[in-house]
């Protein structure tokens, strides 16, 4: 079955500091990668994508994330997190048409 | 507003109630999902409509559960004889593509 795995349940950082995330998918198949972004308050939002090409993938606010598809991997980066970057963070994988989340890494970044 | 909208947002029932909630997705996506989400948990795949037919339902839902999508653009979905470990974040989403927009949810609490 497929399913999402983040490493990191609890992050905190200060305002600056470099951010990655870890995330790893279990699916033999071709993939659409997700990481979405709920702040507090707020609605889950597509923070960016990947579905083919360049691994290396641009999204809103500064962040990025690179596909290594050799290590079922989808890692997200920032190389300066802000304090209105606190938020919780899900990867996602469709795969067969069903969108399936990761249990979500909370990100508190210290002012 | 284009966006997903849910209704309720909150939904307080005693235990063995019943219970529906509704979702009005953006209009033009024939896609629409639903999702639990729990405390400390992301999103977890409940069912799925391609217009008004129901794709997928995920082996983890009950016979209680139900979900319709009757003319392809609203959807409900139905908690009969609700238990204690209903309570969550009922969410909605629509795409129309690949990416999910997802509506505010209806907090759900059995008690």
């Amino acid at each position: 079955a497929q399913s999402v795995s983040q490493h990191n349940h609890h992050v905190i950082l200060s305002e600056a500091a470099s951010l990655e995330l870890g995330c790893n998918y279990s699916y033999g198949g071709t993939v659409n990668l997700f990481w979405y972004v709920q702040y507090p308050g707020q609605h889950l939002q597509l923070l960016l994508k990947y579905f083919s090409g360049d691994p290396l993938v641009k999204g809103i606010k500064g962040f990025e994330a690179e596909f290594i598809k050799s290590k079922f991997s989808f890692n997200l980066r920032k190389p300066s997190v802000q304090w209105s970057d606190t938020a919780e963070y899900f990867c996602a994988v469709n795969a067969d048409d069903k969108i399936i989340f990761g249990k979500g890494t909370r990100l508190h970044i210290l002012p | 507003d284009t966006g997903v909208s849910q209704n309720p947002r909150h939904k307080i029932t005693k235990r063995g109630q019943n219970v529906t909630f509704r979702c009005d997705p953006i209009s033009e996506h024939n896609r629409l999902y639903w999702y639990r989400q729990t405390l400390g948990q992301g999103p977890e795949f409940l069912t799925y409509f391609q217009n008004e037919a129901q794709l997928e339902k995920s082996r983890l839902l009950s016979d209680r559960f139900s979900a319709e999508r009757p003319k392809g653009s609203f959807s409900t979905l139905e908690i009969q004889r609700t238990e204690q470990g209903d309570s969550a974040m009922y969410l909605c989403a629509s795409s129309g593509g690949e990416k999910l927009f997802f509506g505010s949810g209806t907090q759900l609490s059995v008690l």
